[in-house]
């Protein structure tokens, strides 16, 4: 399957710390894109990196690509609660004209 | 402006009804894709169009036939429904040159009874 593995599945942290989220991928990609979703709502684009880059900010996120290990993290700084969502990897297969998504990683912020 | 949105947001039918979900985009992108969600939260690719043209079709059973009039309108007829067709079904439209970074519309929850 080229679905992408999301882990952990669940994460509960407490407010003001980092939260770390992790994606591993079986394909060669073009790039990898995080996606955020709030209960009940659509997906929310947050970044995407390039398969020639290793690192890239935006804000309070920071994100990771190994392409030599297929993996990925996004990494949330001084978490808020307003951060509570799931989160989504999504990968853009090379040769193909499509996002293949992860499972999704559920954090949940505690005031 | 909603970028894209689609209609309606919830729906409740019985086995064996049609029914379709309608979609649009006011971003101007060339390329709409319908997304099914299921109660995993897993997000599976179910059609792809570019300039009205099928250009991806995840072997979806035939009962679901995508419909793009224009490049800036997908819908989605569902025939015979059944049971395991319940789950939230996500539009979503990008502009095929620009990274590919897609924007989803806030999706139809469908349920089968």
């Amino acid at each position: 399957s080229q679905q992408g593995e999301e882990d952990p599945q669940a994460l509960s942290i407490q407010e003001g710390e980092n939260a770390t989220m992790n994606c591993s991928y079986k394909t060669s990609i073009n790039n990898l894109q995080w996606y955020r979703q709030n209960s009940g709502r659509g997906l929310v684009h947050l970044i995407l990196i390039r398969s020639n880059e290793r690192e890239k900010h935006s804000g309070r996120l920071r994100v990771t690509l190994d392409t030599s290990k297929k993996s990925s993290s996004l990494l949330i700084t001084a978490s808020r609660a307003a951060d509570t969502a799931s989160y989504f990897c999504a990968m853009q297969i090379q040769g193909a004209q499509k996002l293949v998504f992860g499972q999704g990683t559920r954090l949940t912020i505690n005031p | 402006d909603t970028a894209v949105s689609q209609t309606p947001k919830y729906l409740v039918t019985q086995m064996g009804n049609d029914k379709s979900i309608k979609c649009e985009q006011n971003l101007g992108h060339d390329t709409m894709y319908w997304y099914k969600q299921d109660s995993k939260k897993f997000l599976k690719i179910m059609f792809s169009y570019n300039n009205k043209e099928l250009i991806i079709n995840e072997t979806v059973p035939n009962r679901f036939s995508p419909k793009s009039p224009d490049k800036a309108h997908l819908n989605l007829h569902i025939n015979s429904l059944e049971l395991g067709d319940s789950a939230v079904y996500f539009c979503a439209s990008s502009q095929i040159k620009v990274g590919n970074t897609i924007y989803f519309g806030e999706g139809s929850w469908l349920t089968v009874v």
